[in-house]
C-alpha cells in the first residue's frame, strides 16, 4: 500500500475513444506528476501540479488533458490517442518543501491503444 | 538528451555475488534518489543523498553520491533473489517543487 491509488489498472482503448485515468492520494502531499513508462526508455515527465496549479508540462501532445481539481485527486483525460502513446502511466505524489522531498508512486495504468 | 545514463542496463548473477550500479551526468543535482521498481509495480524510493561524497548504507546496499554532485553509484552485497527488480536513479536539478530526472533503469536478475 503505497498511498497513491490509480485507476483503471489496465485500459485498452481504441484511436478515437475518450478516456480518462485517475490518481488519488492518501498522504495529505501538495504535488503530483503524471509520468510515462515506456520500455527501454527512461521515466518522462509529463505533468506537475503543485497547490493545484500546473507548473509543468513538458511538451505533451494536446490529446493528453490533464485535470487537477484537489490536492488528493489527479486525472489525465485521453483522446484521440496513437499507438506509440501505449505505455504505463505513473502517478507520483510528494510534498513541496524546499525540493528534494521523495515521490510516493502508484503502481501505474497499463494502456494498449489498438 | 537523456541527462542520467545507467550502467549496465541488465545484470545477471547469482545469489550470493555482490554488484555495483552507476548513474552518471554531466549535470549537477541538488540531490539524487534511488528507487526500485517490481513487475507490476510502481518504483518506489530506496534512499536520497543530497550532501557530494555522502554514502548512506541501508542493510546490504551502500549508495554513493559523487563530490560533485554529478553521479552516484548503488552497491549491494551479497545479492540476494529478493533484490531483482528496476532500480532506477533520479536526480532532482533543484527548485521550489521536485522535477526529477530519471535514468532509464538497470534490470537486476539475482538467481538462487
Amino acid at each position: 500500500e503505497t498511498g497513491v491509488t490509480q485507476t483503471p489498472r489496465h485500459l485498452v482503448m481504441g484511436m478515437t475513444n475518450k478516456k480518462s485515468l485517475k490518481c488519488e492520494q492518501h498522504l495529505g502531499h501538495n504535488a503530483m506528476y503524471w509520468y510515462k513508462q515506456s520500455a527501454k526508455k527512461p521515466l518522462e515527465l509529463m505533468f506537475v501540479y503543485s497547490l493545484e496549479e500546473r507548473v509543468e508540462n513538458n511538451s505533451v501532445p494536446s490529446r493528453f488533458s490533464p485535470e487537477c481539481p484537489n490536492s488528493s485527486h489527479l486525472f489525465l483525460h485521453l483522446h484521440t490517442l496513437q499507438p506509440e502513446d501505449s505505455a504505463l502511466y505513473l502517478c507520483a505524489s510528494s510534498q513541496i518543501r524546499g525540493g528534494n522531498q521523495p515521490q510516493h508512486f502508484g503502481d501505474g495504468t497499463r494502456l494498449s491503444i489498438l | 538528451t537523456q541527462l542520467l545514463e545507467q550502467s549496465p542496463q541488465f545484470l545477471s548473477i547469482q545469489e550470493g555475488e555482490n554488484l555495483t550500479v552507476y548513474c552518471n551526468s554531466s549535470s549537477v543535482f541538488s540531490s539524487l534518489q534511488w528507487y526500485r521498481q517490481e513487475p507490476g509495480e510502481g518504483p518506489v524510493l530506496l534512499v536520497t543523498v543530497v550532501t557530494g561524497g555522502e554514502v548512506k548504507k541501508l542493510k546490504r546496499l551502500t549508495f554513493q553520491f559523487g563530490d560533485a554532485r554529478k553521479d552516484s553509484s548503488l552497491h549491494i552485497t551479497a545479492a540476494q533473489p529478493g533484490d531483482t527488480g528496476l532500480y532506477l536513479c533520479a536526480g532532482a536539478p533543484g527548485g521550489n517543487f521536485n522535477k526529477f530526472y530519471f535514468g532509464s533503469g538497470t534490470k537486476l536478475n539475482v538467481k538462487p
